[in-house]
């Protein structure tokens, strides 16, 4: 079935570099969801990509969607404490349905 | 409501017993959402209900598992004869339709001993 691959697992970084994860399928993803899970937290979604090439920025996050929508990242610039927690990206199988299919995601820690 | 929320937030049971789990979601949202979160890992999707109709069920991991939403707002989860690999955190998500944003709740940690 549809599978969505996450990396690094886990990345540890110190206060101010960057931080990168990346989402790889091997299938054409519908659209790609990324949320944002801090410990002992739910899932909270970040944002979403549709299109092909899609590049889209909140603040110090920047989210990509590969041409062939098999592929998106996530890079936070200049990491800060808060941005600790766990980033899970989501692939919308199926579109209209809404059930999405998790990576397994990157849990980022960040020393101050 | 405000939010999603779930009850019990933790439940600690004896393999064979019964539990319900259950799920209030965001009032007008028409989905709602179950997933199965292990450990380190991301959820995985359960089941899905659209108000009263549940036209996916094919995430649950076997017929001991079922779900309800018998008047298209609260929705229960039931696991019947509990094994021991069904100890995971049980999350519960609603979007007010289909393709819109997931929000969700801050789930239910089952245990069974």
């Amino acid at each position: 079935g549809q599978q969505v691959m996450q990396i690094p697992q886990y990345q540890h970084v110190q206060e101010g570099e960057d931080f990168t994860t990346y989402c790889n399928s091997s299938t054409t993803l519908s659209n790609i969801q990324w949320y944002k899970q801090r410990p002992g937290g739910h899932p909270v979604f970040l944002i979403q990509l549709v299109k092909s090439g899609e590049v889209k920025k909140q603040k110090r996050l920047t989210f990509q969607f590969g041409e062939a929508k098999k592929n998106s990242s996530l890079h936070i610039t200049a990491t800060q404490t808060t941005d600790v927690g766990t980033y899970f990206c989501a692939d919308n199988y199926g579109g209209s349905q809404g059930n999405l299919i998790f990576g397994k995601g990157t849990k980022l820690s960040v020393k101050p | 409501g405000a939010g999603v929320s779930q009850s019990p937030r933790y439940k600690v049971t004896k393999r064979g017993q019964d539990v319900t789990l259950r799920c209030d979601p965001i009032s007008s949202h028409a989905t709602l959402y179950w997933y199965q979160q292990a450990l380190g890992q991301g959820p995985e999707f359960l089941t899905y209900f659209n108000y009263e109709a549940q036209p996916d069920k094919s995430g649950l991991p076997s017929d001991r598992f079922s779900a309800e939403r018998p008047e298209g707002s609260i929705s229960t989860l039931t696991i019947q004869r509990t094994e021991q690999r069904d100890s995971a955190m049980y999350r519960c998500a609603s979007s007010w339709d289909p393709t819109d944003t997931q929000y969700f709740g801050p789930g239910t940690r089952l245990t069974v001993l």
